[in-house]
């Protein structure tokens, strides 16, 4: 499958962790965008990268933080996790960074006990 | 900043019945706007874009200007098209080096009743 893959899918950990989420973007893609699905708040974008550097900034914590490697997948580490942090966290890639057409990964689960 | 409402959680619909997804954005520039959707157990995916003007699966979505608007239309409804609906914006953003972003609603449920 060349789609957008992440993992893990579903990740447990406690308040005060840190945990790392990892994206591989489809093949051709430059751009990996990074967002936060909760219940209340909806799609809530995150951060951009193109071609390993940041592009956009959205509603990130500072206690998380991305980066895109040269082989062009992705991390998103969160740190000092709480409670509020539990969420599903989308990846998605595209071929530009001009484009509204994003293809999305299934999500990483993270609950946060 | 740009914003995108969809008032309905959740729209119940016969099958055969007329279908309009709710979508009205505010943005100061010049809008980019796209619908997104999510059947049960699949990834979210683009299912149509203003620009283009076409129609996917029936359905279609017309950019009001005037209204700020970008509601999603089908004229029938069929089972396979329950599904969640995310109407989005896409604006020109200057932080970092600069670069689109893609502003989602939160999205309606869209439940077509056999």
């Amino acid at each position: 499958d060349s789609g957008v893959t992440q993992t893990p899918k579903h990740l447990i950990t406690a308040t005060g962790q840190r945990v790392t989420l990892r994206c591989s973007p489809r093949s051709g893609d430059l751009s990996v965008y990074w967002y936060q699905q909760s219940l209340d708040q909806g799609l809530q974008f995150l951060i951009q990268y193109y071609n390993g550097e940041e592009r956009a900034k959205g509603n990130i914590l500072e206690r998380f933080s991305a980066q895109q490697f040269p082989d062009l997948h992705s991390e998103l580490n969160l740190s000092s996790l709480e409670l509020g942090d539990s969420a599903l966290y989308f990846c998605a890639s595209s071929v530009a960074v001009n484009t509204g057409e994003l293809f999305f990964g299934e999500g990483s689960r993270l609950t946060v006990l | 900043a740009q914003r995108v409402t969809q008032p309905e959680k959740l729209l119940s619909v016969f099958k055969g019945a007329p279908v309009e997804l709710k979508c009205n954005y505010s943005y100061s520039g010049s809008p980019e706007l796209f619908w997104y959707v999510q059947y049960s157990r699949q990834r979210l995916q683009l299912l149509l874009r203003h620009i283009s003007r076409e129609s996917i699966k029936g359905f279609t979505a017309d950019l009001n200007k005037g209204e700020t608007s970008f509601h999603l239309k089908k004229p029938f409804a069929q089972e396979e098209d329950s599904a969640m609906y995310y109407c989005a914006l896409s604006a020109r953003v200057y932080s970092g080096a600069g670069s689109y972003q893609l502003t989602f609603g939160k999205g309606t449920k869209l439940s077509v009743i056999p």
